[in-house]
């Protein structure tokens, strides 16, 4: 169990640039979460996969933010034309499938926009 | 619409002493409730859940949880603080009834814990 690992760690870009980051979950799991963190606030809920299938998405995930998990094990998460407001801490967690599991966390990939 | 509240953004406590932080949530249903751990420069570790049956709950590095379903709380406790127990803590909470997955965070409540 080498836990969640999230790729890159941080990520400069210019506004309207597009962006990738990766998350790959602990091995076992197949469920997969993704969250966006700002200064001072607890993670928000963006996206759920239970394997490939995305089955959950926020209101928060707009037009620009589309994730996927082609093979139901890594997962990327895109944002495409960003903005400033985009800039957050982006946290991927991971969790087995059961009744009420526990989330695993990655380090998140940091993201500022300029 | 789930909602959680961490009423203080801030708990001083001295080394020894008990702690508590606070957590007081709002779901239509029945609540799963967590509470998560946030150390410098690392991600959220899990410290504890309340799924169902007693209101005790007890978790990680000593910390233990009641659920209050009537006050809608879940705080967070621990008998004896340490130094290292200072890190940002956070409540979080499911809906049961709704059958999702989609997990609030409250905004999380900074421990300083003095020697």
């Amino acid at each position: 169990d080498t836990g969640v690992s999230q790729n890159p760690r941080h990520k400069i870009t210019k506004r309207g640039q597009n962006v990738t980051f990766r998350c790959d979950p602990i091995s076992e799991h197949n469920r997969l979460y993704w969250y966006r963190q700002t200064l001072g606030q607890g993670p928000e809920f963006l996206t759920y996969f239970q394997n490939e299938a995305q089955l959950e998405k926020s209101r928060l995930l707009s037009d620009r933010f589309s994730a996927e998990r082609p093979k139901g094990s890594f997962s990327t998460l895109e944002i495409q034309r960003t903005e400033q407001g985009d800039s957050a801490m982006y946290l991927c967690a991971s969790s087995s499938e059961g009744t009420v599991e526990t989330q695993y966390f990655g380090p998140g990939t940091r993201l500022l926009v300029l | 619409a789930q909602s959680v509240a961490q009423p203080e953004d801030q708990v001083n406590v001295a080394e020894g002493n008990p702690l508590t932080v606070k957590c007081t949530y709002s779901v239509s249903g029945n609540p799963y409730l967590f509470w998560y751990v946030q150390y410098p420069n690392r991600g959220l570790q899990f410290l504890l859940k309340y799924i169902t049956g007693d209101n005790l709950v007890k978790g990680s590095y000593g910390f233990e949880a009641e659920f209050n379903k009537s006050q809608t709380s879940f705080h967070l406790k621990k008998p004896s603080a340490l130094v290292s127990d200072s890190a940002l803590y956070f409540c979080a909470v499911r809906d049961k009834g709704t059958g999702g997955f989609k997990t609030i965070f409250g905004a999380g409540t900074r421990l300083f814990v003095k020697a």
